[in-house]
């Protein structure tokens, strides 16, 4: 079947650290891969995609490769900021299908 | 460009009461719909999902229901709230045509639900 693994959280950084959150996917023929972001309140936000292997998704300093090898679309920040506090999805579409699975979520708290 | 609006924001229902959320879409055609609700803490939970007007398909069996009356509308009703329906309740969308399978979803600002 399809599914979408991603890091527990919580997840606590100080401000200007490097972030990683670790996704791993399950699925049939070649999916194309989200990072969607939600801040408190509000609905969820596309932050990246890739929607074939070795595809470099990036926005706002944040980054990740789809990586066919090892089933895995692992989300990155080289320095996070305060702004970045919020819950991250990973998510993949089948191809040639309607529905979207998405992880659990991974909820990021940054301090200065 | 496109937009997707919900309404209400926000609800407080009593146990046993009707629902209604609506849905809808500006400035695309033809639309893939979708119900999602997010309980406190959780991930998403896809409750409904259409590819066009009156086509619903449900995916978890529960006491609500959702309708697609115009292309760009999308309803989710209950005839009775339980307190397990509680949570956030969000609407998106995904364009069709060529090349759709790499089109990402577009969320709504989502509908918070308590029932008491």
């Amino acid at each position: 079947g399809n599914s979408v693994t991603q890091m527990e959280g919580p997840v606590t950084l100080s401000e200007e650290a490097f972030l990683t959150i670790n996704c791993t996917y399950t699925a049939t023929g070649y999916p194309s891969l989200f990072w969607y972001v939600q801040y408190p309140g509000e609905g969820l936000q596309l932050l990246l995609k890739a929607t074939k292997a070795d595809d470099k998704g990036s926005n706002k300093g944040f980054e990740a490769t789809y990586r066919k090898e090892t089933t895995s679309f692992h989300l990155e920040k080289g320095s996070v900021q305060v702004s970045d506090s919020a819950v991250y999805f990973c998510a993949l579409r089948r191809i040639l299908g309607n529905q979207f699975y998405f992880g659990t979520g991974t909820s990021l708290t940054v301090i200065p | 460009s496109q937009t997707i609006h919900q309404w209400p924001a926000t609800l407080v229902q009593p146990v046993g009461s009707p629902l209604s959320l609506e849905c809808t879409v500006e400035g695309t055609s033809n639309p893939n719909l979708y119900w999602y609700r997010q309980a406190a803490g959780r991930g998403l939970q896809l409750l409904f999902y259409s590819v066009g007007i009156g086509q619903i398909s449900s995916e978890v069996p529960q006491n609500l229901s959702a309708s697609r009356p115009q292309d760009r509308q999308f309803i989710l009703s209950s005839k009775k709230l339980l307190l397990s329906d509680s949570g956030f309740y969000l609407c998106a969308w995904t364009p069709t045509g060529g090349g759709n399978s790499y089109n990402e979803q577009f969320f709504g600002p989502g509908t918070r639900l308590t029932v008491l």
